[in-house]
């Protein structure tokens, strides 16, 4: 089945710096990569997603990147703020099944 | 409102005493699945339905079981709960279309066996 692998653990930034996050998988069928953000006690949410067929996406301040001949993809978040500070989780999805990453612990300091 | 529902919010109970965890959603998907999250180990998927009376294992399906008897509900069944079943748990459904699974979780239930 599918593996996905995600680094760091835990990144901490100053206010205004970028964060990155790298995740890479292992089934070349996994067509579906979004990643989610999880506040303190809340469910996951949705914050941006790619799909096979492009190599990147952006919203506002947050971007993803998808090579898929080196199976990776990575979350790049710009000029951070305190409210980005969450656990956030790369996911890639193969036949509708999601398999997680372990997750970022991310800290903005003011 | 498009929503998972899950209950109850929180539970406590002892080892051995058989409890369901209930995930209603109200949004005519096809596909539910059940996750656990535990610290540093991530979401990990239970069971997963792709349609009423189609259910399948996840990852870590023991000490679980799960019945879609209704396409809305997929309730889940701890017949013998331990305590290394202790965890945030949450339900999720997809309409099953095309590429990607959009996911739509649920508040999570966080269950504590003792």
């Amino acid at each position: 089945g599918e593996n996905v692998e995600q680094h760091p653990s835990t990144l901490s930034v100053q206010e205004g710096d970028s964060a990155v996050i790298k995740c890479t998988y292992s089934d070349s069928a996994s067509n579906y990569f979004p990643w989610y953000k999880q506040e303190l006690g809340k469910r996951p949410q949705l914050i941006i997603d790619i799909r096979s067929n492009v190599g990147e996406k952006k919203d506002q301040r947050i971007a993803v990147t998808l090579n898929k001949t080196a199976k990776h993809f990575s979350l790049h978040i710009t000029e951070t703020q305190p409210e980005d500070s969450a656990v956030y989780f790369c996911a890639a999805s193969s036949n509708y099944k999601l398999t997680f990453g372990k997750g970022t612990l991310l800290t903005v300091n003011p | 409102e498009a929503q998972v529902t899950q209950n109850p919010r929180y539970l406590i109970t002892v080892t051995g005493k058989k409890l369901t965890v209930t995930c209603s959603q109200n949004m005519n998907h096809e596909y539910m699945s059940w996750y656990r999250q535990d610290p540093g180990l991530g979401l990990r998927q239970i069971y997963y339905s792709m349609n009423v009376e189609v259910t399948d294992k996840g990852d870590v399906p023991e000490g679980y079981k799960v019945s879609r008897k209704e396409k809305r509900n997929f309730p889940l069944i701890l017949e013998s709960p331990s305590p290394n079943q202790t965890s945030l748990y949450f339900c999720a459904s997809s309409l099953q279309r095309g590429i990607g699974a959009l996911y739509t979780f649920g508040s999570g239930t966080r269950l504590t066996v003792v």
